[in-house]
């Protein structure tokens, strides 16, 4: 089974400033999707990213981009010019491409809860 | 387009009771997954249904869980004789299952307390 893995419950940065989101996971796949999304105190899941397993480049959508090293099975988020409206839970989230029902379900982190100090 | 609905967004049910989860996806979307999450921590997956099927029920609890999703209507997640650790957020996503990734849009939660 696949697991994911955050290792940083809280982070917090500055208005303005660069911060990076760590995730790993553990598969024995070699195709997967990976995801980042945001959970802000409305508690709506929104999704951030999306990262293809097959693809070498890193995925990005304006400030949000990834580092994704497939051989280390990590999948870090950085969020450049953070804004006050970046303050949320993030998780990370696998999702296999093998089969109907196995491919199906996001298996997501614990999640990091960012703060970001104006 | 209309998003993701679920309702009741917050429902209070006292130890003993049945709470109903309602979940409409998003249109053309056939597929529908439930979702679980306990205070502090990320989300489980419970269960992935197709229109009349359920396609992977293997993070559904084997007693007092069951789910639906009928030929019309919601997809309904029921919870017979509710106990305080099935109080959770319960999240619905959906996806149209016709091209990869099959993104998975979410709705807003039920928050379920069980008093």
């Amino acid at each position: 089974a696949q697991t994911v893995t955050q290792s940083q419950p809280e982070m917090s940065v500055q208005e303005a400033e660069t911060v990076t989101l760590s995730c790993t996971y553990d598969t024995s796949e070699s195709d997967y999707y990976l995801f980042w999304y945001k959970q802000p105190p409305s508690r709506q899941m929104i999704l951030v990213i999306r990262q293809e397993a097959y693809k070498q480049q890193n995925a990005t959508e304006n400030r949000f981009s990834v580092n994704f090293q497939k051989a280390a099975k990590s999948f870090s988020l950085k969020i450049s010019d953070s804004q006050l409206g970046d303050a949320a839970m993030y998780f990370c989230a696998y999702r296999s491409v093998q089969g109907e029902t196995s491919g199906s379900r996001l298996t997501f982190g614990e999640g990091t809860q960012l703060t970001v100090n104006p | 387009n209309a998003g993701v609905m679920q309702n009741p967004r917050h429902l209070v049910r006292r130890r003993g009771q049945e709470a109903r989860l309602r979940c409409s996806p998003m249109k053309g979307h056939s597929h529908v997954y439930w979702y679980r999450q306990l205070p502090e921590e990320g989300l489980k997956f419970m269960v992935y249904l197709q229109k009349e099927n359920i396609i992977d029920e293997s993070g559904m609890p084997k007693e007092r869980f069951s789910a639906e999703f009928p030929k019309e209507g919601p997809s309904i997640l029921r919870i017979q004789q509710v106990v305080r650790g099935d109080s959770a957020a319960y999240f619905c996503a959906s996806s149209s299952g016709r091209a990869a990734p099959y993104e998975q849009y979410f709705g807003p939660g039920t928050r379920l307390t069980v008093t």
